[in-house]
């Protein structure tokens, strides 16, 4: 089955909703990251994670390793926000063979 | 930010010829990877590699695949022959340190096998 369980699979908000979305890892891990991939495809880096609570402008990210989940809080959402944030663990200390999530695919209307 | 960044953006080539895929990694970073996403699915961690040698490698790393970096040049993904199966796009990365740091992509290079 599916190591990295991504929820939901998609989400459409209208502009200034919140967000919330949920990474759940079927295995222990060592760290994980949350990605934004653009419509056209490339990959940002929004937080690398490993455990806690990470504040980065309207985005947070809190992962609790012990109950091998982790959450995206997008608050006062913004068009320019759609696309699709993927979750990605790394199951092995010193690694970087990241296993991703299928993502969640979030549409901001105005 | 940092920046990765991966040539060309698109490839078009036929099945079984060659085709190399070109990365420059941030300039101090010290680990490099290639991760392959076909369209619609799940990206997949491909190899990674450091100081000159390949450290670990998927079962999608196939014969046909190789990496390699040269001093002061692209970190390279080449794969001979190319199969129509080997569509997607392949992401590169990098990171300073391995397992410990943000990973860093590139906008992936879009290969397409006819």
């Amino acid at each position: 089955g599916q190591q990295v369980q991504q929820s939901p699979a998609s989400l459409v908000l209208q502009e200034g909703e919140n967000a919330e979305l949920q990474c759940n890892f079927s295995t222990s891990l060592n760290s994980m990251q949350w990605f934004y991939q653009r419509p056209g495809g490339s990959l940002v880096s929004l937080f690398y994670n490993p455990s806690g609570t990470k504040q980065s402008g309207r985005l947070t990210s809190t992962t609790v390793i012990k109950e091998r989940r982790s959450s995206l809080h997008i608050s006062s959402s913004q068009t320019t926000d759609s696309g699709t944030y993927l979750c990605a663990m790394d199951a092995s200390s010193g690694s970087w063979q990241l296993i991703f999530g299928s993502g969640t695919q979030l549409t901001v209307m105005p | 930010g940092p920046k990765v960044l991966q040539i060309p953006s698109h490839q078009i080539i036929d099945m079984g010829q060659m085709v190399t895929l070109n990365c420059d990694p941030v300039s101090n970073h010290l680990y490099f990877y290639w991760y392959k996403q076909i369209l619609g699915q799940q990206m997949e961690f491909l190899v990674n590699f450091y100081n000159g040698k390949v450290m670990e490698k998927s079962k999608l790393f196939k014969d046909q695949f190789s990496v390699e970096r040269p001093d002061g040049s692209y970190f390279t993904l080449k794969i001979q022959p190319t199969a129509l199966e080997d569509s997607a796009v392949y992401f590169c990365a990098s990171s300073l340190v391995q397992g410990d740091e943000r990973l860093f992509f590139g906008h992936g290079t879009k290969l397409s096998v006819l």
